[in-house]
């Protein structure tokens, strides 16, 4: 079955220090999505990025950056010169396509404080 | 991305009774999906709403706690029966497409049970 970590449950740095949220994956599809979304307090989930498992490039949209490595299984993400309003719950969350089951499994989540 | 609202955005519900949660999409949608939320964890999965037929419903989770409804593509209902106060959660509908899978979420209701 499809699981997915997130293995630092809470992280804080200050203000324009960089972080890294780590998320790794596993599942048996050859052919899967992975995403990452942010909750903030305010508690509506908002999505930020999804890639597919044969696109390996990694992405950089403004502050942050994705790493995705196969071998390692991993899907990381990266907020460079982190904000106050970047503190959130973040989660790592994977579908599968083989299966035709096309629900997300998501990880714990990653509580981000970012201190002014 | 569709625009989805959820009705009501919270209640406090007394013990053994229900409440029905609205989910409305600006747009038509082939997958809508209803997450649970538990206080301080990550979302899981009740179930996928399938219009015209029955819920396709997660291990877990059974339809006489949680009946679905979704008479059209851009409308579901979920129902929590019989409510306890393990019920107390955050309850989110979210639609999806089939080419990428991407997932888009209402902004939740905020049930709790006393």
């Amino acid at each position: 079955a499809q699981k997915v970590t997130q293995a630092q449950t809470e992280i804080s740095v200050v203000e324009k220090e960089d972080v890294t949220l780590d998320c790794v994956y596993e599942t048996r599809d050859t052919t899967y999505y992975l995403f990452w979304y942010k909750q903030p307090p305010s508690g509506e989930l908002v999505f930020l990025i999804r890639r597919n498992s044969f696109d390996e490039q990694n992405e950089i949209s403004g502050r942050y950056s994705w790493n995705f490595q196969k071998s390692t299984s991993s899907f990381n993400f990266t907020i460079t010169a982190s904000q106050v309003v970047d503190s959130a719950v973040y989660f790592c969350a994977l579908s599968e396509r083989n299966t035709g089951r096309r629900a997300l499994t998501f990880g714990s989540g990653t509580r981000l404080q970012v201190q002014p | 991305s569709a625009v989805i609202s959820q009705k009501p955005s919270r209640d406090i519900c007394q013990r053994g009774t229900s409440l029905t949660i609205q989910c409305q999409v600006d747009s038509q949608v082939t997958m809508m999906f209803w997450y649970r939320q538990q206080p301080g964890q990550s979302l899981t999965l009740i179930a996928t709403a399938n219009q015209g037929s029955e819920a396709t419903y997660e291990s877990g989770f059974v339809i006489d706690k949680f009946p679905i409804s979704r008479p059209n593509l851009t409308f579901s209902t979920l129902t929590v029966s019989n409510m306890s106060p393990e019920d107390s959660s955050i309850y989110l509908c979210s639609v999806g497409t089939t080419d990428t899978d991407t997932q888009y979420f209402g902004p939740g209701t905020r049930l709790t049970v006393l």
